[in-house]
């Protein structure tokens, strides 16, 4: 069966570090692959999009990979910041259709002084 | 320009009786999508609709939900006869069109039913 794997435990790292979150998925072969953060009482806000043909994508402090051959993609935060804290999901679309966007559980970032 | 507004933001209900979630998309786009997101569960896709017609509802349960979004107006889900197991937060989505890979969405629904 297809599944998105997002580690459930919260990560905690401290101000200034590079945070490292990972997606893992199985028996899939989406087109592109998102990152979304999620704070909580809110919507998920989107980051990042990278496609399949991308190795790498970055957008300020953040930097997403993306290797079909092991099936994972690492999002990275440089230089974190308290106000980083959030939920971050990953999401996999088939085709062209953000209709398919199907979620990972989320990983909790958490970012100490 | 007003972001996807949802609204109530909290619902309760008892069971058995219906739930309306009203979705307004951003001006300027026509797509909507509705996701459930039930407590340590990722998102979960129920429809995808258009102006006047539903494109994709292969997550929606095939009874007591349903879904429309008119020509004029908000984006409506309404769930029959709730049960407990609808409690949930229900989010909506928008996009200009239907290619685009980017989801804005709402702050979402609590829909809590006792």
């Amino acid at each position: 069966s297809q599944k998105i794997e997002q580690n459930s435990e919260a990560l905690n790292i401290q101000e200034g570090k590079t945070a490292t979150l990972t997606c893992n998925y199985t028996n899939y072969s989406p087109a592109y692959l998102q990152w979304y953060r999620q704070d909580p009482g809110r919507g998920p806000v989107f980051l990042l999009l990278i496609r399949e043909n991308e190795k790498e994508k970055r957008k300020e402090r953040l930097k997403v990979t993306f290797d079909t051959t092991l099936k994972q993609s690492l999002f990275h935060i440089t230089a974190s910041q308290p106000a980083d804290s959030a939920t971050y999901l990953c999401a996999l679309a088939l085709g062209g259709t953000a209709s398919k966007l199907t979620f990972g559980t989320g990983t909790r970032l958490q970012v100490t002084l | 320009n007003a972001g996807v507004m949802q609204n109530p933001r909290h619902l309760v209900r008892r069971r058995g009786q219906e739930a309306r979630l009203r979705c307004s998309p951003m001006k300027g786009h026509s797509h909507v999508y509705w996701y459930r997101q039930l407590p340590e569960e990722g998102l979960k896709f129920m429809v995808y609709l258009q102006k006047e017609n539903i494109i994709d509802e292969s997550g929606m349960p095939k009874e007591r939900f349903s879904a429309e979004f008119p020509k004029e107006g908000p984006s409506i889900l309404r769930i029959q006869q709730v049960v407990r197991g609808d409690s949930a937060a229900y989010f909506c989505a928008s996009s200009p069109n239907g290619a685009n890979e980017k989801l804005f969405f709402g702050s979402g629904t609590q829909l809590s039913v006792l």
